[in-house]
């Protein structure tokens, strides 16, 4: 079993429709969790952490995170066409704060 | 405030040949990390340093790759040889002082190395 799991998609919504992407972990002990997007052939750009149960907001971006149900969302409201990238969940280890676990991403498209 | 910087951002060698990939981090990032990325997967990790000590090198193969930090700021990786399973991309990354335990990693754009 994989430690970071994400649809790979492709997750395909209209313009101005909610994106939502899903990641769970299996490590119970996590703290830190992390949403990056990447576009292709660039390297991943953090959008978003999240280290308390709950909702966190950042302008169009919502993370969701449920550790007692080990997973972590991330909400994309007003989609837009540049919004269309991978976007890929990280997870820190229980054996160190400071290494991150990531799954293989979801890649989100965005139709005009 | 300036990002991470890598050189050189595409590399082409032919397997057995040596190669550098050089990691300028956030200006006062303690902590440079070296990751590996192939098509399609996340970044895993190959190495954590933190200032010029390597605290976390599990994951990097120690046959044919090698990586240093000295005086803490820039990093270097090797590989010699490489082969053609090394075409990926690396990236760098790095963070700050993170008292509050949340380490926010900031990549660089990557150097992408093909094999033939």
């Amino acid at each position: 079993q994989k430690e970071v799991e994400q649809n790979s998609g492709p997750l395909s919504v209209p313009e101005g429709a909610i994106a939502s992407l899903n990641c769970t972990y299996s490590d119970r002990g996590s703290q830190s969790f992390f949403w990056y997007r990447q576009y292709s052939g660039k390297s991943p750009e953090l959008i978003m952490s999240i280290y308390s149960n709950g909702d966190k907001e950042d302008g169009r971006f919502t993370a969701q995170l449920n550790k007692a149900s080990q997973y972590v969302s991330l909400l994309i409201r007003d989609s837009q066409p540049s919004d269309s990238a991978t976007y890929l969940c990280a997870v820190n280890s229980v054996d160190s704060s400071y290494k991150l676990i990531f799954g293989s991403g979801t890649r989100l498209l965005v139709r005009p | 405030e300036a990002g991470v910087v890598q050189s050189p951002r595409y590399k082409i060698i032919e397997k057995k040949q040596p190669v550098a990939f050089w990691c300028n981090p956030i200006s006062g990032h303690n902590t440079l990390y070296w990751y590996l990325q192939n098509l399609g997967q996340g970044p895993e990790l190959l190495i954590r340093y933190e200032n010029e000590e390597a605290v976390d090198d599990s994951q990097l193969p120690k046959d044919r790759f090698s990586a240093e930090r000295l005086k803490g700021v820039d990093s270097t990786l090797k590989i010699q040889p490489a082969e053609l399973g090394d075409s990926a991309v690396y990236l760098c990354a790095s963070s700050g002082d993170d008292r509050a335990g949340y380490n926010e990693q900031f990549f660089g754009p990557g150097t992408r190395l093909t094999v033939l």
